[in-house]
């Protein structure tokens, strides 16, 4: 899997957005971004993949430079609950199944 | 929403003892692993199981280390003589179609 680059920590007050930044210089044409946070005393929880447009779901939003070397995981309202680790990890798309390469990830501190 | 379950959330073992480490993974699932995480430190791949083999495993997946399916539900992690490093968090998850990996809570494995 291609390294991606995440800032060690950010943070954010409760109800504003937080945007997560993640370099990926390296990515190849046919690999997907992958977030995923891990809540404190938690396993990783999956928030949002995409590939080239930019994703919405119930938890975040994904935006993705047009020459898909960095991507924003944007968290719209953070609670104290979006206090986590986020992970950005690329996947082959061949690669479904196979094993997710965690680094350091960003710590996100939300202040009430 | 369907979850992964993993059985018991903490474990405290003597070192050179035997561990089974019992996980359920969503039952419509067809992958499955096993992570771990020392404390402080990164979530690392074990081992993913497909179609009742092992199809990948880590360097930290030695000898020492087991896996099995055992009845078409229970997916277990065996370390047969348990060492100080041994104790960590170990994560079950499973996956299916969709890319994203569901991740149990973890059992937290102390050996003394």
């Amino acid at each position: 899997d291609a390294k991606t680059t995440q800032p060690n920590s950010m943070e954010s007050n409760e109800e504003e957005p937080v945007h997560l930044p993640c370099n990926h210089s390296t990515i190849s044409g046919t690999d997907y971004i992958h977030w995923y946070r891990q809540l404190p005393s938690q396993g990783p929880e999956y928030v949002i993949h995409g590939l080239t447009s930019n994703v919405n779901n119930r938890m975040a939003s994904l935006a993705i430079a047009e020459d898909r070397k960095s991507s924003t995981l944007i968290l719209h309202r953070a609670t104290l609950r979006d206090a986590a680790v986020y992970y950005c990890i690329l996947r082959g798309e061949t690669d479904s199944w196979g094993k997710l390469q965690f680094g350091a990830g960003t710590q996100v501190v939300v202040t009430p | 929403e369907p979850e992964v379950t993993q059985t018991p959330s903490h474990q405290v073992t003597q070192m050179g003892q035997e561990v089974i480490l019992r996980c359920v993974p969503i039952s419509n699932h067809l992958y499955f692993y096993w992570y771990r995480q020392i404390l402080g430190q990164k979530v690392e791949f074990l081992v993913s199981f497909y179609n009742n083999e092992i199809s990948e495993k880590s360097e930290i997946f030695d000898d020492q280390f087991s896996v099995e399916r055992p009845d078409g539900s229970n997916f277990t992690l065996k370390i047969r003589s348990t060492k100080l490093e041994d104790s960590a968090m170990y994560f079950c998850a499973s996956t299916g179609v969709n890319y994203g990996y569901t991740f149990g809570s973890g059992t937290r494995l102390t050996v003394v």
